[in-house]
């Protein structure tokens, strides 16, 4: 079981619509949970970071964790085409062996249509 | 402010050889991680340098290493190339971390290696 699983995708939505990103993790050490957005070709870019249980609400995009039920996801509302990549999630342990230690999820690959 | 840099952008080795990565943080920051992306394996954890000291090694040979300056730059050599070597190479600024938490991470554009 690979500890940062992603909905396996690719997810298309219309644009205007919702895109629902969904993220399980193994690792119950796990506190810290990041979303990064990758376009074709680019690095990945930061877009939310979440560490208690709830939402967490920037612009369009939201974060909710659920530590109980291990679950990260991302929301993003009023989907533009522009927001079509690929997302990252990834997780990092609050162990003091695993500095700067982020472990990535596979990606979901998102395209939002006109 | 300006961005996590990494040079060069592009690299083509053949087998055998060895080559150095560059990058250097954001201003401030004092943790640098580097990561390798392929298609197959997605992004994996290198290793992670903090005041010039290695806190955290990922499960790379060790043909894989690296250093961090006095200034936070920091380098990562590879030896004895290997086809399976090709890949983008990803630098990951922070500001600190701490075993509490681990801060936001923002990365370089990379650098893409190929292996002939």
């Amino acid at each position: 079981q690979k500890e940062v699983e992603q909905n396996s995708g690719p997810l298309s939505v219309p644009e205007g619509a919702i895109a629902s990103l969904n993220c399980t993790y193994s690792d119950r050490g796990s506190q810290s949970f990041f979303w990064y957005r990758q376009y074709s070709g680019k690095s990945p870019e930061l877009i939310m970071f979440i560490y208690s249980n709830g939402d967490k609400e920037d612009g369009r995009f939201t974060a909710q964790l659920n530590k109980a039920s291990q679950y990260v996801s991302l929301l993003i509302r009023d989907s533009q085409p522009s927001d079509s990549a690929t997302y990252l999630c990834a997780g990092a342990n609050a162990g003091g062996t695993s500095y700067g230690k982020l472990t990535f999820g596979q990606g979901t690959i998102l395209t939002v249509h006109p | 402010k300006a961005g996590v840099t990494q040079t060069p952008r592009y690299l083509i080795k053949t087998r055998g050889q060895q080559v150095t990565l560059s990058c250097s943080p954001i201003s401030g920051h004092r943790s640098v991680s580097w990561y390798q992306q392929t298609p197959g394996q997605g992004l994996q954890f290198l290793f992670e340098y903090f005041s010039e000291t290695q806190r955290n090694k990922g499960n790379f040979p060790g043909r894989f290493s690296g250093r961090q300056f006095s200034n936070s730059r920091s380098e990562m050599n590879v030896s004895t190339l290997e086809l399976g070597d090709s890949a983008l190479y990803l630098c990951a600024s922070s500001r600190t971390t701490s075993g509490a938490n681990v801060n936001e991470q923002f990365f370089g554009p990379g650098t893409r290696l190929t292996v002939l």
